[in-house]
């Protein structure tokens, strides 16, 4: 069983600063996926950004970057030059794939979030 | 592409009643997967399939019911809805590490 803990309820960073959102996760699968998504007020869920057990650099994806640290089982999401639409809950969640040989992942287990809000 | 579409958007029923939500979608992907979320909390997976005719458990599974008979479609069925069947649910299909959720269903059991 996967297990995902984010211990930061809430957040608030300056527009333009950058902010870290924290993530810890527990596995005992070999291979697995670490993935982060933001859920606007609106409540769709948007990924944002991948990064594989064995990739041997950090993920990153315009403004947002994954700092991951195997060995201390962490994921935390980093969103540089914050902006207003940054406003969101976001959500850390790591998963195994879906099949043995498979490509896909599937089976996702969820944190609990963090809510970030951008001042101006 | 649509991408993942769900129906309907809204839904109250009463305790007791069931219903099927719907969930289809046109990437031709063969996994598929229902979450339920509750308020505050991140979303729980209910049932996934890895393909046409093969569905399994997931962390939450007790009062629903899956089947596919198809790629492009994955219903959820209600059995007999209680008040804490009360939730958000979310279709998605994925390929490779991307996940492509639906839109959502507001789902609330009086």
């Amino acid at each position: 069983a996967q297990k995902i803990t984010q211990t930061q309820p809430g957040m608030f960073v300056q527009e333009k600063e950058a902010v870290t959102l924290d993530c810890t996760y527990d596995t005992s699968d070999p291979s697995y996926g670490l993935f982060w998504y933001k859920q606007p007020s609106s409540g769709e869920m948007i990924f944002l950004i991948y990064q594989g057990s064995y990739d041997q650099q950090n993920a990153t994806e315009g403004r947002y970057s994954l700092n991951f640290q195997k060995a201390r089982k962490s994921a935390n999401l980093v969103i540089s030059a914050s902006q207003l639409g940054d406003s969101a809950m976001y959500f850390c969640a790591s998963s195994r794939k879906a099949n043995a040989g498979g490509t896909s992942y599937g089976k996702l287990t969820f944190g609990q979030g963090t809510i970030l809000t951008v001042h101006p | 592409n649509a991408g993942v579409t769900q129906t309907p958007k809204f839904q109250v029923l009463k305790t007791g009643q069931s219903m099927t939500l719907q969930c289809a979608q046109d990437m031709n992907h063969e996994y598929m997967s229902w979450y339920r979320q509750d308020p505050g909390m991140g979303l729980r997976l209910i049932h996934y399939s890895v393909g046409a005719g093969i569905t399994d458990q997931g962390e939450v599974p007790n009062g629903y019911n899956v089947s596919r008979s198809t790629t492009e479609d994955f219903p959820l069925r209600l059995l007999s809805a209680a008040p804490s069947q009360t939730s958000v649910y979310f279709c998605a299909s994925s390929w490779m590490y991307e996940q492509f959720f639906g839109p959502g269903t507001r789902l609330t059991v009086l």
